[in-house]
């Protein structure tokens, strides 16, 4: 199995500049999450997903959108990038129920200039 | 939400040595889970321990959910055990289904 699988591994976006941060996985996993790690930081929660055509935001979601319309995928939306957004970004997935057991993807480094 | 306070920040040391990380968290959880990173950035998935003590070869981790904390330890270090070492607690009230992550012990293992 590929587990979680996330592209692209490196994106150089201008600001203002549109994109999407695509995440599969193939476990059957009911939760899916986005979150950002920056430097000395630990990561930090963008938005979540319980399971297909459910989202809700995390810690930091401003500036993000997602969707699930499917089980496998959890794109992340990046609508008008800004040099904040520059960070590395994880998906991760878990079976749901009365607590999560996470499994993560490889990351996307994304800088914005 | 959750605080997560993790010490130490950073922790050197020389193959061979023991070590212990620790996990305070500020609220009741429903799990618990820990984290290596690795120098090339992937995480992996060490322990998932709401309570108890488990073990996997040289590392270990206990949970005392009762008294909010969580040790890591590490036995016999390796230059292969580098890295940062996150604890995610996962609140158990309102706004569950979110792990909330320290800001990581960064471990170095010299030769």
């Amino acid at each position: 199995n590929a587990g979680v699988t996330q592209t692209p591994k490196f994106q150089v976006l201008k600001t203002g500049q549109s994109m999407t941060l695509q995440c599969a996985q193939d476990m059957n996993h009911e939760y899916m999450s986005w979150y950002r790690q920056d430097p000395g930081m630990g990561l930090r929660l963008i938005h979540y997903s319980v399971g297909a055509g459910i989202t809700d935001q995390g810690e930091v979601p401003n500036g993000y959108n997602v969707s699930r319309s499917t089980t496998e995928d959890f794109p992340l939306r990046l609508l008008s990038a800004a040099p904040s957004q520059t960070s590395v970004y994880f998906c991760a997935s878990s079976y749901s129920g009365l607590s999560l057991t996470l499994h993560f993807g490889n990351g996307t480094r994304l800088t914005v200039t | 939400g959750i605080q997560v306070e993790q010490s130490p920040p950073d922790l050197i040391l020389q193959e061979g040595a023991n070590s212990t990380l620790r996990c305070n968290f500020s609220d009741s959880v429903n799990n618990l889970q820990w984290f290596h990173q690795n120098p090339w950035g992937q995480l992996i998935n060490l322990f998932y321990i709401p309570s108890g003590t488990k073990q996997n070869g040289r590392l270990s981790a206990t949970t005392v959910a009762t008294e909010r904390y969580s040790l890591l330890y590490i036995s016999s270090s390796q230059t292969t055990d580098s890295g940062v070492y996150f604890c995610a607690p996962e609140y158990s009230g309102a706004g569950s289904y979110q792990l909330t992550f320290g800001k990581g012990t960064k471990l170095s293992v010299i030769p």
